[in-house]
């Protein structure tokens, strides 16, 4: 499994727009990229998850190089509800297999 | 989407006694779960594998016995923390894949475990 490294902790203010980013350099060929977003003694929830170039939903944007060595989650216009850790997970996702494997994860604390 | 639930959302026992976590997957079949365990501050880390009809498989350091692990149906899976002691106090999250190619994991909301 490809090990994952983020930065411990960001900050942001209310209304901008924040990028997390996630390296991953091991990462094998049959690995997908998933990011989930924790709140305090709550389950980790499902944000976004993508292979390659873009991907984008109603709540943010995943941005993978060709390398896919590394990806970004974008949170736009974020608000004081998305303070949270976020973790990016990397695993092959094919069938009962996948055990995905979760790092440290960012902080994200958001100011008003 | 996919949901996953988890009962109860908090449990104190005294030390030496069982408790057993369940885990339901509300709308979709998962022929295998996951159960992880998070101490304040820390990450979650992956305990077992629980899968469906057969034995669970468990990380290297978690003990099978003090942590037994029942996969008996298609949309339930059971975790017994047995002989509890305060230092198994902590967050217990499981987690379920639906079926179908690059499907994501989905977690239920976490057991927190008091043991006095």
């Amino acid at each position: 499994l490809a090990k994952t490294t983020q930065p411990i902790s960001m900050d942001s203010y209310e209304g901008q727009e924040v990028n997390i980013t996630c390296s991953h350099n091991n990462i094998a060929t049959n690995d997908y990229i998933t990011w989930y977003q924790q709140f305090p003694s709550q389950g980790p929830r499902f944000i976004i998850q993508g292979y390659k170039t873009k991907v984008t939903n109603e709540v943010a944007s995943l941005f993978i190089p060709a390398d896919r060595k590394s990806s970004t989650l974008s949170l736009p216009r974020v608000s004081l509800s998305d303070t949270a850790v976020y973790y990016c997970l990397v695993g092959d996702m094919g069938g009962s297999q996948g055990n995905l494997i979760f790092g440290k994860g960012t902080k994200l604390s958001v100011k008003p | 989407g996919a949901v996953v639930s988890q009962h109860p959302s908090w449990v104190i026992c005294k030390s030496g006694t069982s408790v057993k976590i369940e885990c339901r997957s509300l709308d979709f079949q998962a022929t295998t779960m996951f159960w992880y365990r998070q101490f304040p501050k820390q990450s979650l880390m992956l305990m077992a594998t629980s899968n469906e009809g057969s034995k669970a498989t468990y990380e290297q350091g978690v003990e099978k016995d003090k942590f037994l692990i029942n996969h008996a149906s298609l949309t339930l899976s059971t975790l017994t923390v047995t002989s509890a002691h305060p230092e198994d106090s902590s967050f217990y999250i499981c987690s379920a894949r639906a079926t179908g190619n690059n499907s994501p994991l989905h977690f239920g909301n976490g057991t927190r475990l008091t043991v006095t």
